[in-house]
């Protein structure tokens, strides 16, 4: 079974940059393909980029110039940098990895992260 | 551009049929994904590629996806399937996955 684990600041000054990691103990289902995903309090899902495990990679073309995503495969780790944050950004962020297919399969707790001064 | 519209809400007494329906414009040539998540919880998936279940998940669940409308139907609703449901698609290679906006399931 896979786990994921995300880790970081729970709090982040406004015009800073976010930074996140996501922890994956990979099982024999692992796919090496995640995804950072992220939740505003009371709303719904959005996106925010996914990775293989050869780097290859995707983004929400709404967040593309703040945000990077980047897996370090000797480690497990899959991490996210989101710059220049506002309120707005404020989130629980959730790491998951895709199954053999379109979805995501395996996710983690998720972080609550606030940002404010 | 990739817009899933779900209803913001549903409510259903226990026992009956809930029907959540996920639309976009030639919605039935994706494959949907479909979500349950329930308050602080993280989102579990319950159907993938439009009707496949993931083991552990009751038959209850079942998915359908035709023309611009997929649905998610949960059969015999108990009070432990009150949650929010997303709907999820692979969109495009410049925005990939795509989510509905969640519909509430209340169980009356």
């Amino acid at each position: 079974q896979v786990q994921l684990q995300e880790s970081g600041p729970g709090l982040v000054k406004p015009s800073e940059t976010l930074s996140l990691t996501c922890t994956v103990s990979v099982g024999p289902s692992g796919s090496y393909f995640w995804g950072w995903i992220r939740q505003p309090p009371g709303k719904g899902l959005e996106w925010i980029a996914s990775i293989y495990y050869s780097g290859g990679s995707y983004y929400n073309p709404s967040l593309r110039s703040r945000v990077s995503i980047s897996v370090d495969t000797s480690n497990k780790r899959v991490s996210l940098n989101l710059t220049s944050v506002t309120a707005a950004d404020t989130a629980v962020y959730f790491c998951a990895e895709y199954g053999s297919g379109s979805f995501l399969e395996f996710w983690g707790r998720g972080m609550l992260v606030t940002v404010s001064s | 551009s990739f817009v899933l519209t779900q209803p913001p809400s549903l409510s259903v007494a226990p026992g009956q049929t809930a029907r959540i329906t996920c639309e976009m414009s030639g919605i039935g040539s994706k494959s949907v994904n479909w979500y349950q998540q329930k308050p602080g919880q993280a989102p579990v998936l319950v159907v993938y590629d439009d009707s496949d279940r993931p083991s552990g998940i009751p038959e209850r669940f079942s998915g359908s996806n035709s023309g611009n409308t997929a649905t998610l139907t949960v059969s015999r609703v108990e009070p432990g399937d009150e949650a929010d449901y997303h709907c999820q698609v692979w969109g495009s290679a410049t925005f990939p996955v795509v989510f509905g906006g969640g519909t509430k399931l209340t169980v009356l």
